[in-house]
C-alpha cells in the first residue's frame, strides 16, 4: 500500500540553526499538509497545500516556517531559525482529492529536538 | 483550542469484549470526522471516518456513531483484540477549511489478552 515517507526519523539542531524537514507524499495526492505534536498536547495543524501555494496555516506557523514542494514527488518543512519551543513530532499527511470522504494519510513523523 | 474532545485518557478491556472510545466536539461547522489509530514510534493511521450527514459507518469490527445534535461520536471495536491496544484520535474538519484536521488529544486503548 502506497505511503508517506518523512525524513530524516530524527533530527537534533542547535537552537538558531535552519532545519528542513522532508516529506514524499503519495504520488497521486494534491493536497499536502504538515502537523506537529508537541510531546504531551495535541497533534495541530501546520499549513496546507495545493498547485504549489499555500491554502491555509494556522498561527503557528509564522514567517519563521516556510513549505515548497521542490519537485515532483518532495514536501519541505523549513524552520529558519529554530526555538526550544520548536521541539515537536512534525507530521507530514496527504490527501487524494479535495472532497469529503477522503481521508488524510500520514507519515511516521520526524522528531525533532532543539538543543 | 478544546474544539476536540477525548474526556477519556485511556481505557482497558479484556480481549473479546467492546471498546467503546468517546469523543465530543464544539464547532457545529464540523461535517467529517475520522478516527486514527497511532503506535509508538509511527504516525496516525486512518481508520474509518463519516460524514454528518450519516450517523453511523461500520467497517469490519469498527464502527463509527455520529450523534450531530449531541455533537458527539463513538468509535466500538467490536471484538477487542491485543493488537488493537494503540492510542486512537478523534479528528474533525470543516469543508470549507481545506479539510485541515483537528485533533483530539488521544485515548490509550489496552486490550488484555
Amino acid at each position: 500500500e502506497p505511503e508517506v515517507t518523512q525524513t530524516p526519523s530524527h533530527q537534533v539542531t542547535q537552537m538558531g540553526q535552519e532545519v528542513i524537514l522532508r516529506c514524499v507524499p503519495i504520488s497521486n495526492h494534491l493536497y499536502f499538509y504538515w502537523y506537529r505534536q508537541i510531546l504531551g498536547q495535541k497533534v495541530e495543524f501546520l499549513v496546507s497545500f495545493y498547485n504549489n501555494e499555500i491554502s491555509e496555516k494556522s498561527e503557528i506557523f509564522d514567517d519563521q516556517f516556510s513549505v515548497e514542494r521542490p519537485d515532483g514527488s518532495n514536501f519541505t518543512l523549513k524552520i529558519r531559525s529554530t526555538k526550544l519551543e520548536d521541539s515537536a513530532m512534525y507530521f507530514c499527511a496527504s490527501r487524494v482529492r479535495d472532497s469529503l470522504g477522503e481521508p488524510q494519510h500520514f507519515g511516521d513523523g520526524t522528531r525533532l529536538s532543539i538543543l | 483550542d478544546q474544539q476536540v474532545k477525548q474526556n477519556s485518557p485511556s481505557l482497558s478491556v479484556q480481549e473479546g469484549r467492546i471498546s467503546i472510545l468517546n469523543c465530543d466536539y464544539t464547532n457545529s461547522m464540523f461535517d467529517y470526522f475520522l478516527w486514527y489509530k497511532k503506535y509508538p514510534a509511527e504516525g496516525p493511521t486512518f481508520l474509518i471516518s463519516i460524514s454528518s450527514i450519516k450517523d453511523k459507518n461500520e467497517d469490519g469490527r469498527f464502527t463509527v456513531f455520529l450523534n450531530k445534535s449531541a455533537k458527539h461520536l463513538s468509535l466500538h471495536i467490536v471484538p477487542s483484540q491485543p493488537g488493537d491496544s494503540a492510542v486512537y484520535f478523534c479528528a474533525a474538519s470543516a469543508g470549507g477549511s481545506n479539510y485541515k484536521l483537528t485533533f483530539g488529544k488521544g485515548t490509550l486503548l489496552t486490550v488484555n489478552p
